[in-house]
């Protein structure tokens, strides 16, 4: 099962603050995905990115987000300008044969 | 929304077998059924997946039916880490290409000594 590493664990960031999260698969792969949970909630789909081009999004993704790959390895997801309502677990997850693979997660907390 | 109807949460005893229904009957001819649990709040974590033949691995079974509008997860000898939201997806695949992963609720399985 391919390894994937989402740093941090845990950000805590003011409301209005960036914050980016990061993703890092350990070998290379070409379609990524961001998901989250909101706590108590079902997990959605936010995004997926395929060779350095989104290829869908869900209505959640909106301008204040963004995703890309800045040095080939890293997945990023940028959130601009924080809202109390992002706070949720986010997952990254890569494309296998044909599985999907998640990462642990990063818990954002948003005060 | 999900494609998948599943039971909110069921019990297993440990070292029985666990066997996790989900309907799906509005599948299509190109969708595979997927599983997958979430312990806690960790990743989903893949299990297993199937298009119409039934299939096997080291943690579980996937049982389909001929119509294809149901199938069963079965966990053979469940353990207390099995404790976990388990939840059925189907998802059209492509080769070399991704399909996002559509979750419902998923059952709670609480396994209990």
């Amino acid at each position: 099962e391919p390894e994937v590493t989402q740093t941090p664990s845990h950000q805590v960031t003011q409301m209005g603050q960036e914050v980016i999260l990061r993703c890092v698969p350990i070998s290379n792969h070409l379609y990524f995905y961001w998901y989250r949970q909101i706590l108590g909630q079902k997990v959605e789909f936010l995004v997926s990115f395929y060779n350095n081009e989104i290829s869908e999004k869900s209505e959640i993704f909106d301008d204040q987000f963004s995703v890309e790959r800045p040095d080939g390895s890293n997945f990023t997801l940028k959130i601009r300008s924080t809202k109390l309502e992002d706070s949720a677990m986010y997952f990254c997850a890569i494309e296998g044969v044909l599985e999907a693979f998640f990462g642990q997660g990063t818990r954002l907390t948003v005060v | 929304d999900a494609k998948t109807t599943q039971p909110p949460s069921m019990d297993c005893a440990e070292g029985r077998a666990a066997n996790l229904p989900c309907n799906h009957s509005t599948i299509s001819g190109n969708e595979y059924v997927y599983w997958y649990r979430q312990i806690h709040s960790q990743g989903p974590q893949y299990i297993i997946h199937g298009l119409k033949n039934n299939e096997t691995n080291e943690m579980a079974s996937l049982i389909i039916t001929e119509d294809r509008k149901s199938s069963t997860l079965i966990l053979p000898h469940a353990t207390l880490r099995d404790t976990a939201v388990y939840y059925c997806i189907v998802r059209v695949v492509e080769y070399n290409a991704g399909n996002m992963l559509t979750f419902g609720g998923g059952t709670r399985l609480m396994v209990k000594p």
